[in-house]
């Protein structure tokens, strides 16, 4: 699962600020897909991409926006819209967004609040 | 609705064990049900993964079991060490996503 990078590793919000987490990969995978995982939660998706400049809103998707100009990126913007940002963030890729594909994911960004 | 139930939520078992985790699922068109395993602060990984056209899978230690008609998958660990130790999740694919369970915290103590 190396090739899925995700940066910064910790990352601090401001009240009002958007921040933008970064996920790039080198697999070469069409769909890539937005986690956040709370404490003693399960994964739930916030938004999915299935391939260049196309991409769908999950379960959770009110205040985080995205973008997919290139088929190895795939940034979240967590919008000032978004009340209760602290969570962990992960990103994930798979060959395709059809059939049984398994998905590999990066290590996570974390985000707080300061 | 989509949903997975994962049970139970903590186990504890003595080194050399085995440790069983159920998920059940509620859309019968599911057809891929993936096992993941994430230590503390770390990425989930893929440890087993099993497709709605065969019964069981197994690797090494590790194996899981689909009962299609019951709509639930299972995950067994056997000769449990410390270093399985880790918060295991299971999902179920409706349409085209994942869903995912709470997650089971698995302690094994030596």
């Amino acid at each position: 699962d190396g090739g899925i990078t995700q940066s910064p590793k910790y990352l601090f919000r401001k009240e009002g600020q958007n921040v933008t987490l970064s996920c790039e990969q080198n697999l070469n995978h069409d769909a890539m897909y937005w986690y956040r995982q709370d404490p003693g939660q399960g994964l739930r998706l916030i938004y999915y991409s299935q391939i260049v400049n196309d991409f769908q809103k999950g379960d959770i998707a009110e205040g985080y926006s995205v973008s997919r100009e290139k088929k190895e990126s795939f940034p979240l913007t967590v919008t000032s819209a978004q009340k209760n940002p602290t969570a962990f963030y992960l990103c994930a890729s798979s060959i395709a967004w059809t059939g049984a594909q398994p998905q590999h994911f990066g290590d996570g960004t974390r985000l707080s609040i300061l | 609705g989509e949903n997975v139930e994962q049970h139970p939520s903590t186990l504890s078992v003595q080194e050399g064990d085995s440790a069983v985790i159920k998920c059940t699922y509620s859309d019968s068109a599911s057809n891929y049900f993936p096992w993941y395993k994430q230590e503390l602060g770390k990425r989930p990984q893929l440890i087993i993964d099993i497709r709605s056209n065969v019964g069981e899978k197994k690797d090494q230690r590790i194996a899981v079991t689909l009962n299609k008609t019951a709509k639930h998958f299972s995950l067994h660990i056997t000769e449990t060490q410390p270093e399985d130790s880790a918060v295991y999740f299971c999902a179920a694919k409706y349409g085209n996503k994942l869903v995912f369970g709470a997650g089971t915290i698995l302690r094994v103590k030596s």
